[in-house]
């Protein structure tokens, strides 16, 4: 079936280091790809979208391109700061699996100054 | 502003009490599912529901209930059988069929007395 992995964390990086989170999947069919972040206490809210091959989903200095013949959406970001601290979930929609979503593991970041 | 409303954030169940968690969504979306995450864990699905009056178990609905009678609402029941039932619950909507991120509620966070 359709599934997500994901980098495994936590991750701790310095203010201003290059970010990157795996994120692979398994999918029938043609899925939209998306990544998320969480802030301690609340919600996931959308960081970030593709959906086809080759799209490239950029938010708040965040990117991920949808590679289908790595079947990869690694998420990068040049320069962390304090405020990227926070829970990165890797999650995939295809309409072939009766309208679920399929999350990863989520990775925790810690950016420290 | 277009949104999806839990209450309450906090909430505490006795032994043997069957407890209620909200969910309304102003996105006139279709479909509305349930989370639960547990610290340092994923998302795992409940319950979701693609229309109204029509709903599907997910891969621990065991311990829980739900109903559908409006568009806008998806409450979830936490029964006395799911004997663990400490965690942070989420609730999601999102149309089905069209490649639109899931929207996420702030979530509830459910303790035992």
């Amino acid at each position: 079936g359709d599934s997500v992995t994901q980098m495994e964390g936590p991750v701790t990086l310095s203010e201003e280091a290059f970010l990157t989170i795996n994120c692979t999947y398994t999918a029938t069919g043609y899925p939209s790809l998306f990544w998320y972040v969480q802030y301690p206490g609340e919600g996931l809210q959308l960081l970030l979208k593709a959906t086809k091959a080759d799209d490239k989903g950029s938010n708040k200095g965040f990117e991920a391109t949808y590679r289908k013949e790595t079947t990869s959406f690694h998420l990068e970001k040049g320069s962390v700061q304090v405020s990227d601290s926070a829970v990165y979930f890797c999650a995939l929609y295809s309409s072939n699996t009766g309208n679920q979503f399929y999350f990863g593991t989520g990775t925790s970041l810690t950016v420290i100054p | 502003d277009g949104g999806i409303t839990q209450s309450p954030k906090y909430l505490f169940r006795k032994e043997g009490q069957n407890v209620t968690l909200s969910c309304e969504q102003n996105l006139n979306h279709d479909a509305m599912y349930w989370y639960r995450q547990d610290p340092g864990q994923g998302l795992r699905l409940i319950y979701y529901s693609q229309i109204v009056n029509d709903f599907q178990k997910g891969d621990i609905a065991e311990g829980y209930s739900v109903s559908r009678e409006k568009k806008e609402s998806f409450p979830l029941t936490v029964t006395s059988a799911q004997k663990n039932p400490t965690a942070f619950y989420l609730c999601a909507s999102s149309n089905p069929y069209s490649n639109q991120p899931q929207h996420f509620g702030d979530g509830t966070r459910l303790s035992i007395l």
